[in-house]
Parts: C-alpha cells; sequence; structure tokens
C-alpha cells in the first residue's frame, strides 16, 4: 500500500544550489502533480503531467523543471536553488475523469538559505 | 482561469456543534470536486469526491454538497469533535485544462 513516495521528506540547500525531488506511485496513474504549500495560500500548482510522456505549466513553474520518467516517476528539479523556493512540496497522482480521487505524498520540507 | 475560494480562512467552534466549510470556483466545467483534511506537517488526506453529475455525497459525520451552477460546494460537518480539528481544503479537477486546482484552505478548531 505504499501510494505516492516522495523523497527526500527534508532538505537543507544553499542558495544556487540544485536538487531533484523524486515521486513515484504504484496505482498505475496517467495523471502526476507538482505543489508547492506556503502558508495562507494553500497548494499552487508547479507542474503537471496528464500522461506518460507530457508535462505543462501549472500556476508557478518559474525556476522549476520537471521529467515525467515513466509511467510511475515524476521528478521536479530546482536547477538554482532561491529563498523564494523554501516550502512544502507535494506530488500528487490520479486517473483522469470524473470519479478519480487524487493521492497525495507526505511532502518535502525544502529551506533555501 | 479556474479560481478556488474558501471562506472562512479560519474557524473555532466548542465541541458538538454542526458546522459549514464553503468552496466557491470560477469555471463550472469541472469534472468533479473533492474535500480533502490536512493535519499540521502532514500530507492530505481525502475525504470525499463529489463527481459533476452528482449533488452530494456523506461519510458518516461529513456531507458535501455540489452546486455546478452556481460554482459553489459545502462541507458539513455534524457532532464536531477536538479530532476533527485540521485544515480543511477542496479541490477542483477539470475543465478547459484538466487540472487539479485547490483552494486556500479553512483552519478549523474544535475546542473540548
Amino acid at each position: 500500500n505504499a501510494g505516492v513516495t516522495q523523497t527526500p521528506k527534508f532538505q537543507v540547500l544553499k542558495t544556487g544550489q540544485s536538487m531533484t525531488l523524486q515521486c513515484a506511485q504504484d496505482m498505475n496513474h496517467n495523471s502526476m502533480y507538482w505543489y508547492r504549500q506556503d502558508p495562507g495560500m494553500g497548494l499552487r500548482l508547479i507542474y503537471y503531467s496528464a500522461s506518460e510522456g507530457t508535462t505543462d505549466k501549472g500556476e508557478v513553474p518559474n525556476g522549476y523543471n520537471v521529467s515525467r520518467l515513466n509511467k510511475r516517476e515524476f521528478s521536479l528539479r530546482l536547477e538554482s536553488a532561491a529563498p523564494s523556493q523554501t516550502s512544502v512540496y507535494f506530488c500528487a497522482s490520479s486517473e483522469q475523469g470524473a470519479n478519480t480521487e487524487a493521492f497525495f505524498g507526505q511532502g518535502t520540507r525544502l529551506t533555501v538559505v | 482561469k479556474q479560481e478556488v475560494t474558501q471562506i472562512p480562512a479560519a474557524l473555532s467552534v466548542p465541541e458538538g456543534e454542526n458546522l459549514v466549510l464553503n468552496c466557491s470556483f470560477t469555471d463550472s466545467a469541472i469534472y468533479n470536486l473533492q474535500w480533502f483534511r490536512q493535519d499540521p506537517g502532514k500530507g492530505l488526506t481525502s475525504l470525499l469526491l463529489i463527481q459533476s453529475s452528482q449533488r452530494e455525497q456523506t461519510s458518516g459525520r461529513l456531507n458535501a454538497s455540489l452546486d455546478k451552477s452556481s460554482g459553489r460546494s459545502t462541507l458539513y460537518i455534524a457532532a464536531s469533535q477536538p479530532g476533527d480539528s485540521a485544515t480543511y481544503l477542496c479541490a477542483v479537477y477539470g475543465g478547459a485544462t484538466n487540472k487539479l486546482i485547490f483552494g486556500t484552505g479553512t483552519l478549523l478548531a474544535v475546542q473540548p
């Protein structure tokens, strides 16, 4: 019953460093998402992937890149981290259609100093 | 562009009270709406999903309604308990872009 697995759970970066957040799901879902959550702002969509091989920008894509490596995995890369990217990052997956729940990972708490 | 708003931003009630959380959205061309619960420092747990063709869904003490034409949903919590204290988020899926878009959440505190 793994569901959606994110790694790492915590990370501290220095300004300008790069890193990749990993996400994998074992539910054979087509759609995967990356969100960031900041105090008082709910979850904001960074990028999403409707199916393997496709990605599209969300509300706040600047400073991020993504890769849909295969159906299971969707990674988020920060090429040059900035303090404004300090946040909690969530990955989610779902099927497409009206009767589809979205499932979330436990989050990655990222601090950029 | 789909925008989702939740009112109130925060709510504090005494134990046992019935309460209503509100969610509104601007683009009514949705496939479904979900309500989630988030405990501090944790991920999101799905509570209820309402398809666009449905009017309401119930799970235990929770009842969610959907009025797609007016762009509104409510989450009704009956006989609230301190264990219900959490942030509640609504999210809509579908519209022109097939994205899952969230509201800003309601922070609920149920006082014993």
